[in-house]
């Protein structure tokens, strides 16, 4: 079955560690996308890719990296300089059509916890 | 920058009841919107999306209204069941926008047996 996979889902990091999250899809999706989501909050988006080695950042950028080498996997980096980095990341891919562009598939997320 | 809202954060129904969730936007230039459904400890899942060329869309058991006057979005679940206890979110694609989603806070919905 197609679909999008987040690992692992939860990771701890001590202060001043970088980590990364993975996220592979098999949906064959142009567009990839990585969303920060605090309790009881919405969604905000730190980076997204709509094609490979290209990709832009978010709302929240600052403190996160990520790299776009191929059309399946979009990793997101953690790194130190992200002072609150606690929380729930959820990984994203559409298709990138104009039909289907709000039409995301989301991985089951990954759960941050500062140690 | 604009933003997308909810008018409330928990919505408790009695299951069989119909339920209806409610967004407010604010940018007129969106003209693509989705609901989505969260459970706990998942990500959220597509329901059913609206372009700003219509007024309504009916899926199964759900129905997305767009009044753009106002700019008020809504989700409708007829016959709601225990099943559809989540947060539903909003979201909207600015007009020419590259596909990012700009998602409002979220409502819960409790299913009461």
């Amino acid at each position: 079955d197609g679909g999008i996979t987040q690992s692992p889902k939860y990771l701890f990091r001590k202060e001043g560690q970088n980590v990364t999250l993975s996220c592979e899809q098999n949906l064959n999706h142009d567009a990839m996308y990585w969303y920060r989501q605090d309790p009881g909050q919405g969604l905000r988006l730190i980076y997204y890719s709509q094609i490979v080695n290209d990709f832009q950042k978010g709302d929240i950028a600052e403190g996160y990296s990520v790299s776009r080498e191929k059309k399946e996997s979009f990793p997101l980096t953690v790194t130190s300089a992200q002072k609150n980095p606690t929380a729930f990341y959820l990984c994203a891919s559409t298709p990138d059509r104009s039909g289907d562009r709000g039409r995301y598939t989301f991985g089951s997320g990954t759960r941050l916890t500062v140690v | 920058g604009e933003s997308v809202g909810l008018h409330l954060p928990t919505l408790s129904v009695q299951e069989g009841d119909n339920s209806i969730i409610n967004c407010a936007y604010s940018n007129s230039a969106s003209d693509y919107f989705i609901w989505y459904k969260q459970e706990s400890g998942k990500g959220p899942q597509f329901i059913i999306d609206i372009r700003s060329n219509m007024d309504k869309r009916q899926g199964q058991r759900v129905t997305v209204l767009l009044n753009k006057t106002v700019k008020h979005l809504s989700l409708q679940i007829a016959a709601t069941q225990p099943g559809d206890s989540a947060v539903y979110f909003c979201a909207e694609i600015f007009s020419g926008n590259t596909g990012k989603l700009i998602f409002g806070q979220g409502t819960t919905l409790q299913v009461k047996p």
